[in-house]
């Protein structure tokens, strides 16, 4: 089946354990997202890849890291996570051609730091 | 910086009407724009993706409008049925890969 899978969906921490959120993908996706979405603020693009080893930041990068390795992984990185960070988070990718590029998401990880 | 709105916010109709969610944007030099279904609690669904070449796109009881020029879209639901009831997002999206999403409409459809 074709999806993309985030682990753990849940999560409770404390502030300053670092973490990492995996997202995986089994459709040969060139194009991979991160995302957060708060109450009120919708959901925030955090870092972008468009292909393996090119990453960018999106609109909230602040506290976050990532890498691209392998085309189907794209992990969220959290090093010192503080309160603020709490949220949901959603993982996507897609095709990067003139078709079929519509994104495909994640279940989502629900963050809480303490 | 790309802003994308939707209105209404909120919207509760009577099940079998035809409604339109609205979705306008600031830069009209997009790559496509994506409308989504979240429910409560849960991920978000595509729905249609209109590229930036394209007009409109259909799915079932579902049709997309885009007009880039006007930074507009509308997302049209025929004959809308409770299970309607969701928050529709719309996403638009740049050839770089940023993505800015609007805030959502949350629809009622009442039996």
């Amino acid at each position: 089946e074709a999806q993309v899978t985030q682990n753990p969906r849940y999560l409770i921490t404390v502030t300053g354990k670092k973490l990492t959120v995996t997202c995986s993908q089994n459709m040969n996706h060139e194009y991979m997202s991160w995302y957060r979405q708060d109450p009120g603020l919708g959901l925030r693009q955090i870092y972008y890849s468009m292909n393996v080893e090119v990453t960018d930041k999106g609109d909230v990068p602040e506290g976050y890291k990532v890498s691209r390795k392998e085309k189907r992984n794209f992990p969220l990185i959290l090093e010192s996570p503080s309160p603020n960070q709490t949220s949901l988070y959603f993982c996507a990718s897609s095709l990067r051609g003139e078709l079929y590029n519509e994104q495909f998401f994640g279940p989502g990880t629900r963050l809480t730091v303490l | 910086k790309q802003e994308v709105t939707q209105i209404p916010a909120a919207l509760s109709v009577p099940e079998g009407e035809n409604l339109v969610l609205n979705c306008s944007f600031t830069d009209s030099a997009i790559y496509n724009l994506q409308w989504f279904r979240q429910d409560p609690g849960k991920g978000l669904t595509s729905l249609l993706l209109i590229q930036s070449s394209q007009r409109e796109q259909t799915s079932g009881r579902l049709n997309a409008s885009l007009d880039k020029s006007s930074g507009r879209s509308t997302l049209y639901i025929a004959a809308s049925q409770p299970g309607d009831s969701a928050t529709y997002l719309c996403a638009v999206n740049t050839n770089a890969g940023k993505s800015t999403f609007g805030d959502g409409t949350t629809l009622t459809v009442k039996p």
